[in-house]
């Protein structure tokens, strides 16, 4: 079975440019998690949804983050404005029981 | 104070050694509790779910005590390939939703 699938693996970009990063969750799974990474706050739970219903933005750290959920099988995170402070990894994971399986992340750098 | 917390480490061992982390946690409502592994560069992977009753999984076992409000991970006869960050996840209140609260990491290496 597919895991959970993230793309673009790595994005380079300028500060101030727009940034998507793009998830698909595992097949089934009716929630799924948006994470960053860095090496001073750890893994860290940005938003998630449940049936494509966002259900927690409290860690969305201000306006410049939004996420959206179309349908089950695909979400989104973009940044806009981009700042050099957004660099970090950016984990999608999903689930359906107790147990999160994570995807391969995306490396965000920005310049 | 930390919701959770580890020892980062790091914790280098030989190979064969048996090695312990705890991880404690604040919130006295969580309901799950779980161990990912992370290699460098890469995602976190589900190690193993904790059980109240304690669990077994090969060399790796894992504990919980609610009533001082930690979990455990004991790794028995390391193998170099242990060499990882041991991440400790709680769910965030008594709620089924699901939303983990990840400590910082413990890192591992396994020297031979």
């Amino acid at each position: 079975d597919a895991g959970v699938i993230q793309s673009p693996r790595h994005e380079v970009t300028e500060m101030g440019q727009e940034v998507t990063l793009r998830c698909k969750p595992i097949s089934g799974h009716d929630y799924l998690f948006w994470y960053r990474q860095t090496m001073m706050r750890g893994l860290e739970l940005l938003i998630y949804f449940n049936n494509n219903v966002p259900i927690d933005d409290s860690g969305m750290p201000e306006d410049r983050f939004s996420a959206k959920m179309p349908n089950a099988s695909f979400s989104t995170l973009k940044i806009q404005p981009s700042e050099p402070r957004d660099s970090a990894v950016y984990f999608c994971a999903s689930k359906r029981g107790s147990e999160q399986y994570f995807g391969p992340g995306t490396r965000l750098t920005v310049t | 104070r930390k919701e959770v917390e580890q020892d980062p480490g790091p914790f280098n061992v030989p190979e064969g050694a048996t090695v312990a982390f705890n991880c404690t946690y604040s919130n006295s409502a969580s309901q799950s509790f779980f161990w990912y592994r992370q290699d460098c560069r890469k995602e976190p992977k589900l190690l193993m779910s904790v059980y109240s009753s304690g669990n077994e999984d090969g060399r790796f076992t894992a504990q919980l005590n609610r009533a001082s409000q930690y979990i455990s991970l004991l790794i028995r006869d390391s193998k170099l390939s242990d060499s990882a960050t041991y991440l400790c996840a709680v769910t965030s209140g008594s709620s089924n939703t699901g939303k983990l609260i990840f400590g910082q990491g413990t890192t591992l290496q396994v020297k031979p």
